[in-house]
């Protein structure tokens, strides 16, 4: 079973440039995350769709980033204008359905892609 | 206060040594928790689930403290192959989706 894509792998941008990334979850998957992994600290989680629909976008910096899963698969995050603090490894995650973590529940990872904003 | 505290790190043990881990997390309604491991530059994985009778998978131990708000990790006989950043994780409530809270981590090396 292929897992989680997510593309470029890493991306060097200067601040205030604008810059998207990439995610097709697994296939059947219905809830798929963003989260933010800044060195030295856990993953944190940006947005979490579940299908089309957003869940929890509590934690996403909605003046610069803006995320979407139009037709309920794949899903673009973008960051517009960048700061130097947004230099991190963005993580997709899938899972097959929302409600509590393990089980068919349990999140699945992609490679991640690596910012870095000079 | 952090939502998940985790001993900060790095450990550094020798091979066949036994190794625990422990964590604290701040929301008493807290539901799931579980451990992952992490290689260098790499995605997280899910290592083990941890339920409050505790469990074992193989040389992982995991316990979890409801009165206490604390979670372990022993590795016992430790690999040179363990060497990897492990994560403590709690989920929020059940409405909130199955939102997982990550700790900082704490980094494992193993050597010879």
């Amino acid at each position: 079973e292929a897992g989680v894509a997510q593309s470029p792998r890493y991306k060097i941008i200067e601040k205030r440039q604008s810059v998207a990334f990439w995610c097709n979850p697994i296939s059947g998957h219905a809830t798929l995350y963003w989260y933010q992994q800044i060195l030295g600290q856990g993953p944190k989680l940006l947005i979490q769709f579940q299908n089309n629909g957003v869940v929890d976008d509590s934690q996403l910096p909605k003046d610069r980033f803006s995320a979407e899963r139009l037709k309920g698969v794949d899903s673009t995050l973008k960051i517009q204008p960048a700061k130097l603090e947004d230099s991190a490894v963005y993580l997709c995650a899938s899972s097959l359905d929302l409600g509590l973590a393990g089980g068919r529940n349990e999140q699945f990872f992609g490679p991640g892609t690596r910012l870095t904003v000079l | 206060r952090k939502e998940v505290e985790q001993d900060p790190g790095p450990f550094n043990v020798p091979e066949g040594a036994t190794v625990a881990f422990n964590c604290t997390y701040s929301n008493s309604a807290s539901q799931s928790f579980f451990w992952y491991r992490q290689d260098c530059r790499k995605e997280p994985k899910l290592l083990m689930s941890v339920y409050s009778s505790g469990n074992e998978d193989g040389r992982f131990t995991a316990q979890l403290n409801r009165a206490s708000q604390y979670i372990s990790l022993l590795i016992r006989d430790s690999k040179l192959s363990d060497s990897a950043t492990y994560l403590c994780v709690v989920t929020a409530r059940e409405n909130q989706g199955g939102k997982l809270i990550f700790g900082q981590g704490t980094e494992l090396s193993v050597k010879p």
